[in-house]
């Protein structure tokens, strides 16, 4: 079973949409989750940093992780175009310095 | 807004010769990565470095691998002898002391021919 997975669509959704992008891990001693974004051969962009279970939220966008379920989101509402990326969870252990990614989820948004 | 700047951009070699990856980290970061990204793939952890040493690194990060911080601004990743499966885009990232959250440069394309 991989650390980390992410579905890597492609995901394409109308313009205004609500978006939902998951991700399930197997490590349950991760405690740090992030969400990055990344357009084509670009670095990676934080968007999102949660710490433990609950929600987070930032303008048009909400992060959830629930550890219980080893399951975290990210929704992105009223979408534009300018969301068209792909979208990396990321997460870490307590203590470690290492972040590990999943696949990626290349996200396109249709005016 | 402060970011991680990595240089160059996109650098070409032929297999077997060394190359050197450039990265200038976030000023009052303390910890600092390299990650590479073969294309298609998921986002790899390579090192991470802290207090003038190697503090993790991956099973990826063999002998040919080495890193430096050779003044008070530079981060800088040498492969000895590159190979063709070492092209792929190769990200320096930081954080600082407090903060679990790393920042990423923009990346080198590294193309071994």
């Amino acid at each position: 079973q991989k650390e980390v997975e992410q579905d890597p669509g492609p995901l394409s959704v109308p313009e205004g949409a609500i978006v939902s992008l998951n991700c399930t891990y197997s490590n349950s001693a991760f405690q740090y989750f992030m969400w990055y974004r990344q357009y084509s051969r670009k670095g990676p962009e934080l968007l999102m940093y949660t710490y433990s279970s609950g929600n987070k939220e930032d303008g048009r966008f909400t992060a959830q992780v629930d550890k219980s379920s080893k399951y975290i989101s990210l929704f992105i509402r009223d979408s534009q175009p300018s969301d068209s990326a792909t979208y990396l969870c990321a997460m870490s252990r307590q203590g470690a310095q290492k972040l590990v990614f999943g696949q990626g989820t290349r996200l396109t948004i249709n005016p | 807004e402060p970011e991680v700047t990595q240089t160059p951009s996109h650098q070409v070699t032929q297999m077997g010769q060394e190359v050197i990856l450039r990265c200038v980290p976030i000023s009052n970061h303390l910890y600092f990565y390299w990650y590479r990204q073969i294309l298609g793939q998921k986002v790899e952890f390579l090192v991470s470095f802290y207090n003038n040493e190697i503090s993790e690194k991956s099973e990826i990060f063999d002998d040919q691998f080495s890193v430096e911080r050779p003044d008070g601004s530079n981060f800088t990743l040498k492969i000895r002898s590159t190979k063709l499966e070492d092209s792929a885009m190769y990200f320096c990232a930081s954080r600082s002391l407090m903060n679990t959250e790393a920042f990423f440069g923009q990346g080198t394309r590294l193309t071994v021919v």
